[in-house]
């Protein structure tokens, strides 16, 4: 079974501050992929960033980068130079290959941190 | 504009009256799923397709049936809806079931069961 872990809750950070946003993950299939949503108060969730199991690099999208380090099973969402506008909850999913037996083939959340941009 | 819709956004409605929750994705998606958002649970998938004709459980498919009998359509059906599916319900489409494959959610419904 997929497992992901957000340690926290949620954060306050100063705005222009970078923030780092933990998640941690469990799994068993020997290919993955690892996703950061973002969910404003609106409610939609918007996709953000992906990182491939085998990526070599680091994936990276305008101010959003993920430092994956697959011996921790770790895959933490970096936000450079935070705005007003990023204070929303943010979740990190993973979906498997479908090896591990699971069968939904679907992504298993976290259950996500609260980031909130103080001005 | 490639999106995934949901019709309606807000609903309330009465224990055991049979409702449907619209989902179409306009990317020629094969793959599609709905989700439940819960506070303190997070998101949970409820049923998923994989393609035409194809779909099948998630984890928490009780109280609930979908189909798919257009690629582009996947409705959330609820028999008898209860108080205990008052939740944000998420339609979501990618191009397969590969794990590369990014998961393009809709803006998600309301559901309030009285």
């Amino acid at each position: 079974a997929q497992k992901i872990t957000q340690t926290q809750p949620g954060m306050f950070v100063q705005e222009k501050e970078a923030v780092t946003l933990d998640c941690t993950y469990d799994t068993s299939d020997p290919s993955y992929g690892l996703f950061w949503y973002k969910q404003p108060s609106s409610g939609e969730m918007i996709f953000l960033i992906y990182q491939g199991s085998y990526d070599q690099q680091n994936a990276t999208e305008g101010r959003y980068s993920l430092n994956f380090q697959k011996a921790r099973k770790s895959a933490n969402l970096v936000i450079s130079a935070s705005q007003l506008g990023d204070s929303a909850m943010y979740f990190c999913a993973m979906r498997g290959s479908g090896d591990s037996g699971g069968g939904a083939d679907g992504l298993t959340f976290g259950k996500g941190t609260h980031l909130i941009i103080q001005p | 504009e490639a999106q995934v819709t949901q019709n309606p956004r807000y609903l309330i409605t009465v224990t055991g009256k049979k409702l449907t929750v619209t989902c179409s994705q306009n990317m020629n998606h094969e793959y599609m799923s709905w989700y439940r958002q819960d506070p303190g649970l997070g998101l949970r998938q409820i049923y998923y397709s994989m393609n035409v004709e194809v779909t099948d459980k998630g984890d928490v498919p009780e109280g609930y049936k979908v189909s798919r009998k257009e690629k582009r359509n996947f409705p959330l059906i609820l028999e008898s809806p209860s108080p205990n599916q008052t939740s944000l319900y998420f339609c979501a489409s990618s191009l397969s079931v590969l794990a590369k494959n990014i998961q393009y959610f809709g803006a998600g419904t309301r559901l309030s069961v009285l």
